[in-house]
């Protein structure tokens, strides 16, 4: 069974913390996303990574950085967290796109910034 | 600039009664377009995708060009199909949502 596990369900932070995201795939997936969800805004991609090491800016990358040491687990870090990063976190994998088109989801990190 | 449009955030129906979720799409080439649902307390996962013309749990959609829209349908919904639903379309090797639609089946 296809799974990705996102570490922390719950998390809360102060403002100016620094704050990691854990993701974790068993499914040998080369890609791996970080999206936030929230209400009315839908689901927004933050970062993405095709390959170890490598990494690519999605469309709201500001104030986060990512990490892909190894091809399973994908991290998301937030230098200095701020109240507007209060959010839901969905992390993902696929296959290359050709081959399937599917995004599989973690169960999602809520993060609250005091 | 290629975006994802579902206009409404909530829909609510009587279980039996025909459902539509609306998603309208710009982008400028041949689009390829997903619907994501998340049911309560589980993970986003795909419902169907238009390249497969497939019906996934009595759920269909149809790409219309013409009107650039992927609208999600089913003839008689159900209380289980309460649920958060997405319209996606792929950009190169990503995905773009939109804001997504809540479906409220009441008894």
């Amino acid at each position: 069974d296809v799974k990705v596990t996102q570490s922390s369900r719950y998390l809360v932070k102060r403002t100016g913390e620094k704050v990691f995201l854990e993701c974790v795939q068993d499914m040998d997936h080369e890609n791996m996303f970080w999206y936030r969800q929230d209400p009315g805004l839908g689901l927004r991609l933050i970062y993405f990574s095709y390959d170890v090491k490598m990494k690519e800016k999605g469309d709201i990358p500001e104030g986060y950085s990512v990490s892909r040491e190894k091809k399973e687990r994908f991290s998301l870090i937030l230098e200095s967290a701020s109240t507007n990063q209060t959010s839901m976190y969905l992390c993902a994998s696929s296959l290359p796109w050709a081959e399937t088109g599917e995004l599989f989801f973690g169960e999602g990190s809520r993060l609250t910034v005091l | 600039a290629q975006r994802v449009t579902q206009p409404e955030k909530l829909l609510s129906v009587f279980k039996g009664a025909p459902v539509e979720l609306k998603c309208n799409y710009s982008y400028s080439g041949s689009p390829e377009l997903f619907w994501y649902v998340q049911y309560s307390r589980q993970r986003l996962q795909l419902l169907l995708r238009h390249i497969s013309r497939e019906s996934i749990k009595g759920f269909t959609a149809d790409l219309n060009k013409g009107e650039t829209s992927f609208h999600l349908k089913k003839p008689f919904a159900q209380e289980e199909d309460s649920a958060m639903y997405y319209c996606a379309l792929r950009r190169t090797d990503k995905l773009i949502f939109g804001t997504g639609t809540r479906l409220q089946v009441f008894p």
